[in-house]
């Protein structure tokens, strides 16, 4: 069954650089666009970025262009954020999901906490 | 950016009761809208897409409705289950953007 997996997370100081990773498992990663959303503590959900299927098309949210980064690595079916110049604002609950529109199938999410 | 509004932002609601959620669009985006369901700590749950479609094994009593500004989820049965907070998400434009959820509790 379709799984997603992140990893990476922690503490991290304001203005330090960390890499969270998605493990996908259980469907044909290189067919989907991934997505990654945030939840800061007690809050709603916040769209961070997504990027297509093939790579071509990125998109980011006003609030992380130009220090987020978002990639994937197809022949190990891994999507990735690269999160610098972090903000205490960041902390938050990291998904990633799966699809280009509506996002089907969400992992267990990680915490990033900057401090 | 399109922003989404929900309403109300808390529900007090029985099992049994028939409850809607709102949601509005601050711009046109057609029916695409989805609804997701969210447990504490636990994630998001994928319900409705193109703003009435059911995601396959989500009960047939989440209904979706609404074109253009203004959607609804309508539960026709609360179950204890269905007892969560919910967000709608519009994806007609990047970036995508959610709505401040629905905390639905037992009355």
């Amino acid at each position: 069954q379709v799984q997603l997996v992140e990893s990476g997370g922690g503490v991290v100081q304001p203005g330090r650089s960390l890499r969270v990773s998605c493990a996908a498992f259980g469907f044909t990663f290189s067919y989907y666009g991934m997505h990654w959303v945030r939840q800061a503590p007690g809050k709603g959900l916040e769209w961070v970025a997504v990027i297509s299927y093939d790579g071509a098309n990125i998109h980011y949210a006003d609030s992380v262009k130009g220090r987020f980064t978002i990639s994937r690595d197809t022949s190990k079916d891994t999507l990735y954020l690269q999160m610098n110049s972090l903000r205490p604002e960041d902390t938050a609950v990291y998904y990633c999901a799966r699809g280009q529109y509506q996002l089907d199938y969400w992992g267990q999410g990680i915490l990033v906490t900057v401090s | 950016d399109i922003q989404m509004t929900q309403s109300p932002s808390t529900l007090s609601a029985s099992v049994g009761d028939r409850v809607t959620i709102t949601c509005r669009a601050s711009q046109n985006i057609s029916i695409w809208l989805a609804w997701y369901q969210q447990k504490p700590g636990t994630a998001p749950k994928f319900l409705i897409y193109q703003a009435s479609k059911l995601q396959s094994g989500v009960p047939s009593t989440f209904i979706g409705s609404g074109s253009g500004t203004e959607f609804a989820l309508t539960i026709s049965s609360l179950q204890p289950d269905d007892f969560a907070t919910y967000f709608c998400q519009q994806y007609d434009s990047f970036p995508y953007t959610f709505g401040q959820g629905t905390k639905l509790e037992i009355k």
